[in-house]
């Protein structure tokens, strides 16, 4: 079993739609918890850090779920500069390391 | 500015012709990582410094080498390239005292291409 589970896609969305990710993670002792964005053969970037309350950043809404393992990502009114694709990061312990799930690819049309 | 750069951003190989991957930073972070990306996976980590200690990863191949002379700079080694290491390559950096979230700085890659 991977250590960072996430649906590849890709989503099609049109403009304006809100769409939703979803990730599992295996290493119930994991720490922190990020979004990543990765456009077309660029590194990633980081989107935004996941915490336990949840968080919002704009049109972004990241929610964690440590008694099911289970990260989200909410994304409302999708612009087409959001087509890209969102990474589900996990750090195991205190390692500082970052364990990437496989990505899912967001395409957002006209 | 650049914060994390990566030379070159493509390098071609023959297979079985060492090549070397170069990252510096100018952020004077005190860890530095190198991951494995191939095409439609996820990045996968190789190996990483905290300071002067090297930290491989149980699954890096032997054919994957790292040095680190100082803290800006870090170079990755592939002693024999084969046609599977032809992925993208990315260095990423971390403060390394601010605790667990701190962020991960990327480099914008370099791509290896293997013939």
């Amino acid at each position: 079993r991977k250590e960072v589970e996430q649906d590849p896609g890709p989503f099609n969305v049109p403009e304006g739609a809100t769409v939703a990710f979803n990730c599992t993670y295996s290493n119930s002792a994991s720490q922190s918890f990020f979004w990543y964005r990765q456009d077309c053969r660029k590194e990633p970037k980081l989107l935004m850090s996941v915490y336990s309350s949840g968080n919002e950043d704009g049109r972004f809404t990241a929610q964690l779920n440590r008694a099911s393992q289970y990260i989200s990502l909410l994304i409302r009114d999708s612009k087409l500069s959001d087509s890209a694709t969102y990474l589900c990061v996990v750090t195991p312990s205190n390692t500082g390391k970052l364990i990437f799930g496989q990505g899912t690819t967001l395409q957002v049309k006209p | 500015d650049a914060m994390v750069i990566q030379n070159p951003r493509y390098q071609v190989t023959q297979f079985g012709k060492p090549v070397t991957l170069s990252c510096s930073q100018t952020l004077n972070h005190n860890v530095m990582y190198w991951y494995q990306q191939k095409s439609s996976q996820a990045p996968k980590l190789l190996f990483h410094y905290y300071d002067k200690d090297f930290n491989n990863e149980a699954d890096t191949p032997d054919n994957f080498q790292s040095r680190r002379p100082n803290t800006s700079f870090c170079f990755l080694d592939i002693r024999s390239p084969g046609l599977g290491d032809a992925a993208m390559y990315l260095c990423a950096t971390r403060h390394g005292t601010g605790g667990r979230q701190e962020t991960q700085y990327f480099g914008p890659g370099t791509r290896l291409l293997v013939l």
